[in-house]
């Protein structure tokens, strides 16, 4: 399977507790992004890395969020002290941008499956 | 700011039917790409397809049409003859920057037997 990879698909965890999840992207593609998606809502961004450097955040992740890519590849989302509200689904995404012979194909994002996180 | 509506919560049909899914945007950069997601009850987005701005032209692929006018700012989607695998929820979004996707909340598709 060459797609987009997330680790683990459910998690349940009790409040206050650390989580961490993974994603592993395409294997060429350079951009990798995190979202967001409560019930009966749309994906909402929450940070994306180009390579290994993180070049955007939203305001909703807040201090308790950190993502790292650290050699340009798979990458991690922690979330600290988990709340009740931060029961959803959480996506990546990878992207190539940059690469003009490929620019036919470049630029969609495409998502993994997501981890569901539930916390009781 | 940028903003996706897709104000069709949930819609129903029956099978062979075709459906309309409506995707107005509002954006203030003139160079945006515009998307659809399908996201089937497995929870996976899957990619349908991506427009540019300067491309108006409506495209079909299969059962599948989409019609986009920036005069109207809006990037509708066409199911033709509607099958029971079409039920999912579908996703309108909007890029500028070629950075991140801001999605609607989606539109609900149900296709009946």
């Amino acid at each position: 399977d060459t797609g987009v990879s997330q680790d683990p698909r459910h998690k349940i965890t009790k409040r206050g507790q650390n989580v961490t999840f993974r994603c592993d992207p395409i294997s060429e593609h350079n951009r990798l992004y995190w979202y967001r998606q409560t019930l009966g809502q749309g994906p909402e961004f929450l940070t994306y890395f180009q390579n290994e450097a993180q070049l955007e955040k939203s305001r909703l992740l807040s201090d308790r969020f950190s993502a790292e890519r650290p050699k340009g590849s798979f990458s991690t989302l922690e979330i600290q002290r988990t709340e009740q509200g931060d029961s959803a689904m959480y996506l990546c995404a990878s992207s190539l941008v940059g690469v003009e012979r490929l620019a036919a194909a470049s630029y969609e994002q495409y998502f993994g499956p997501g981890t569901r996180l539930t916390v009781t | 700011a940028q903003k996706v509506t897709q104000a069709q919560t949930e819609i129903s049909v029956v099978e062979k039917e075709d459906v309309t899914l409506d995707c107005v945007y509002e954006t203030r950069d003139t160079t945006y790409y515009l998307f659809w997601y399908k996201q089937p009850p497995s929870g996976e987005l899957v990619f349908l397809i991506r427009r540019n701005s300067f491309d108006e032209q409506n495209e079909i692929s299969g059962r599948y049409s989409w019609n986009f006018q920036k005069s109207t700012s809006s990037f509708n989607f066409t199911i033709t003859a509607s099958q029971v695998v079409d039920s999912a929820v579908y996703f309108c979004a909007l890029q500028t920057g070629y950075s991140t996707l801001t999605f609607g909340k989606g539109t609900m598709l149900l296709v009946s037997p």
